[in-house]
Formats: C-alpha cells, sequence, structure tokens
C-alpha cells in the first residue's frame, strides 16, 4: 500500500509495557523513525533506527524492524502516565526530501 | 534557542478570506517543511525548501503559495480559504534533508475555515 499504518489507539496500565506496531510503504528507506506527539505541541524525535539494523534500545525504548515484512514495532517498558501521547510511525522517502508518517498512534496510560 | 516558533496559534477564517502562517526558527537550518495534520491522518508534506530561494511542492500544495526569502522564515501563504483547509499546521526545520537529520516542529497553527 501507499500509506504508513498504525492502529489509532491503544491503552495500557502504569507500569505494563506498550508495544506500537507500524508498517511503512518503501522498501529502501534508509531511516525509520518514532516521533512523539504530546497534546498541543508540535512532534519532537523520540527515536530512530537505521535500516541496516533489527533492534534498537534506547533506556525503556526499544525498536524492532523487521525489514523483509517492512514493519517497525515501539515497544515502551514500564509505561508511565507522561507517556500519553500520540506515535507517529515515519520512514525517509529514498527518492527525494520527504518523509511519510503514519497517522498516529494515541497511548492512553491508565493509572 | 527558541527553536521554530509558529503564529498565530488558532485562527478562524470565513471561506474566501486569504491569510498567511507565519515560521521562523533560529537554528541555522537549511531545510524548512510545512505540514497539514488532519484528524486520524498522517501528516501531509505541503511544501518544502532546502534553502533560502528555493520552495518545492510537497504531495498537498494546491491553495497554498510559499516564499523563502531568508534562511529563518518561511511563510505559508492561504489566498482563498477554503472550508477542506481545516487542519492543524506544522512547520519543521531540519539542517539537511532526510536521512538522519532530525526535523523540529513548531507548536503548530489550528485553523478552522467556516
Amino acid at each position: 500500500g501507499e500509506d504508513v499504518e498504525q492502529s489509532l489507539f491503544l491503552s495500557v496500565r502504569e507500569g505494563d509495557s506498550s508495544v506500537i506496531n507500524c508498517t511503512y510503504t518503501d522498501s529502501s528507506s534508509t531511516y525509520l523513525y518514532w516521533y512523539k506527539q504530546e497534546p498541543g505541541a508540535g512532534l519532537q524525535l523520540l527515536t530512530y533506527i537505521f535500516s541496516n539494523m533489527d533492534m534498537k534500545q534506547d533506556q525503556r525504548l526499544t525498536v524492532l524492524l523487521n525489514k523483509k515484512d517492512k514493519h517497525l514495532s515501539l515497544r515502551i517498558a514500564d509505561t508511565q502516565t507522561g507517556d500519553s501521547a500520540i506515535y507517529f510511525c515515519a520512514e525517509s522517502i529514498s527518492d527525494n526530501n520527504d518523509m511519510r508518517f503514519g497517522a498516529g498512534t494515541r497511548l492512553t496510560v491508565k493509572p | 534557542n527558541a527553536g521554530v516558533t509558529q503564529t498565530p496559534k488558532f485562527r478562524i477564517l470565513k471561506i474566501g478570506q486569504s491569510m498567511t502562517l507565519q515560521c521562523t526558527q533560529d537554528m541555522n537550518h537549511n531545510y524548512m517543511y510545512w505540514y497539514r495534520q488532519d484528524p486520524g491522518m498522517g501528516l501531509k508534506l505541503i511544501y518544502y525548501s532546502v534553502g533560502a530561494g528555493i520552495t518545492d511542492k510537497g504531495e498537498v500544495p494546491n491553495g497554498y503559495n510559499v516564499s523563502r526569502s531568508t534562511t529563518e522564515d518561511f511563510p505559508l501563504r492561504l489566498e482563498l480559504a477554503a472550508p477542506s483547509q481545516t487542519s492543524v499546521y506544522f512547520c519543521a526545520s531540519s539542517y539537511s534533508s532526510g536521512s538522519i537529520d532530525e526535523q523540529f516542529f513548531g507548536p503548530g497553527t489550528r485553523l478552522t475555515v467556516l
């Protein structure tokens, strides 16, 4: 398909792990990104992974990349209420200066 | 550094009115971008600029115009506002294009066209 796809909503309890999934489109994308958007704010880069990597870990965040299936996931360990936000998956488009974003997954963390 | 700033934060326009959304960055970034974010949709690129004096169309440029007379400023112009342009508009900048260079986003302008 032409779109970067993500599920729109995820709800977890505080302390649980969250897994946000994404399917991207361009098999030649060099970098794949996760952006976080808090209410009333712009997007902030959370983490990224280079396409020749399978996994990247950064403190509570783990990014998994399956190039064969064009599947990207973000795992947040020990999810906190401050993690409540919208998370966008994005891919760099290989033939122009563009990034393609998914619709965003709204993560709600319940106490 | 203030980063990327956008004004106004909110605006209501009547159909057919014109307005300019302002965007300024103080990070000396070469690349600047305008996106729109519709509910339940990903960000769509409207226009981008690779440097002062150079602009190019993105995915959804119709109904908009841009200019880049300085490195710092990248205003987005709506000439004849239409209800379909109701959206949240984000300006972003980066040192160079794509790859690892992070795009820094402004806080957004929420525009409603009635």
